[in-house]
């Protein structure tokens, strides 16, 4: 069956912008987690989602950073007033419980110049 | 914090060698320890885990166990193939919750 796609592959924006990042998750999976990954690191976590409600936003670097998954299955990060630093791979992953596998998406890269 | 160290830089060995790739963690509780890879070109995967102290996670010929003396989850295949050449991250879930805490990842390349 279909994997985690997220949407786009690739995104260049300029610092200040502000971008929206998609992820959809395998059919049926409740849990959904956003992850950031920088240059040379393993990927961060960000935040979680347990149907349509954030379980834990506490990874969030600061408060231009957002996510909802208001039907709980689609899920969209927004930054805001994006920052040269916010330059990396978002990865999405989702489980079917929260207690399961984590399947990740590919990952979107955000370069903001 | 709750946290992995994984043994620094690449990896480069001849197909049929052996391969220890080194992780230990910190944790005040007792964590899930889990071995992600990523391939080229493609996401990040489940390799193995272990839930508790003593177990030992294995799957494609890689092992793992979970050592609470020396809190450490060492990833080691007796005989590596090219298609081993992959990415290697170490990763625990101190609260149980599925956050997922990952170490910087290890590249390993084999060669023919």
């Amino acid at each position: 069956g279909a994997g985690v796609s997220q949407t786009p592959s690739n995104k260049v924006t300029e610092k200040g912008k502000y971008v929206e990042l998609r992820c959809d998750p395998i059919s049926g999976h409740t849990a959904l987690y956003w992850y950031r990954q920088s240059l040379g690191q393993g990927p961060e976590f960000l935040i979680y989602f347990q149907g349509t409600g954030a379980a834990d936003d506490s990874g969030l670097p600061n408060d231009r950073f957002f996510a909802v998954r208001p039907e709980g299955s689609v899920s969209t990060l927004k930054i805001q007033r994006t920052e040269r630093g916010d330059s990396a791979v978002y990865l999405c992953a989702s489980s079917l419980t929260d207690r399961g596998e984590q399947y990740f998406g590919p990952g979107t890269r955000l370069t903001v110049t | 914090g709750d946290s992995v160290t994984q043994m620094e830089g690449p990896v480069t060995l001849s197909e049929e060698a052996f391969l220890t790739i080194n992780c230990t963690y910190t944790a005040t509780g007792y964590p899930s320890l889990f071995w992600y890879v990523q391939y080229p070109g493609e996401g990040l995967q489940l390799l193995l885990k272990a839930t508790k102290a003593d177990d030992k996670g294995s799957n494609k010929g890689f092992e793992a166990t979970y050592r609470k003396e020396t809190t450490s989850f060492h990833l080691e295949k007796g005989s590596v193939q090219v298609s081993d050449s992959a990415v290697y991250f170490c990763a625990l879930d101190p609260y149980g919750n599925n956050r997922l805490a990952f170490g910087k990842g290890n590249q390993v390349v084999v060669i023919p």
